[in-house]
């Protein structure tokens, strides 16, 4: 069954620098997000990506953060320069259409600032 | 702000126990109602979704009903078995914001 993807599983980084997380969404699927859950709290929307454009962003998606799908197949999310607070688990998903459609997740990308 | 709610916390049943828990949203500018299932290290899975008043679901053991005019949603279990130990959350979406919004989830742990 096709599934989507995250690379890498753990990233650990220092306050300040750039990191960029990996997605590879199911193939045949056209809206991509971002989500994040920080420890202890709800899991949030970040950010949904539709024919090469965000379709919708949170107030949490400021200028530190960006989505490109640079190729065919991968969809990144890069935060600029990273906060303490923004560490916290990132999943990806993607979908054939927006809701009602059901969002297929990855197993998410656990980023730890220090 | 859009809030979904979800409740127990946390639930601790035997096998063979049925359950049931709920999600609470917003009644106003429905679209649809997600569920998940989402195992300890694993991918949140879908497990429905759900746009009509009156709906029902059923999957296996596991059904839900929506309820949009008073904005609410449950999730039955039939007969839990230990695999159903899981975080099922809740996620609203709404017709005016084009985002899922999440319930804080309800943990399950059957025990055999």
């Amino acid at each position: 069954e096709p599934e989507v993807t995250q690379t890498p599983s753990h990233q650990v980084t220092q306050m300040g620098q750039e990191v960029i997380l990996r997605c590879v969404p199911i193939s045949n699927h056209l809206y991509f997000y971002w989500y994040r859950q920080i420890l202890g709290q709800k899991v949030e929307f970040l950010v949904s990506f539709y024919n090469n454009e965000i379709s919708e962003k949170s107030e949490i998606f400021d200028d530190q953060f960006s989505v490109e799908r640079p190729d065919g197949s991968n969809f990144t999310l890069k935060i600029r320069s990273t906060k303490l607070e923004d560490s916290a688990m990132y999943f990806c998903a993607s979908s054939e259409s927006l809701a009602p459609y059901e969002q297929y997740f990855g197993p998410g990308t656990r980023l730890t600032v220090t | 702000i859009l809030n979904v709610e979800q409740s127990p916390q946390s639930l601790h049943v035997q096998e063979g126990d049925s359950t049931n828990f709920t999600c609470s949203f917003p009644s106003s500018n429905f679209y649809a109602l997600h569920w998940y299932r989402w195992e300890t290290a694993k991918s949140p899975e879908a497990l429905f979704v759900m746009t009509l008043n009156g709906d029902e679901k059923k999957k296996g053991r596991i059904s839900a009903t929506l309820n949009t005019k008073e904005g609410y949603s449950y999730l039955y279990i039939k007969g839990s078995q230990p695999e159903d130990s899981a975080t099922y959350l809740c996620a609203f979406y709404s017709s005016n914001t084009g985002k899922l919004i999440f319930g804080q989830g309800t943990t399950l742990q059957v025990k055999p």
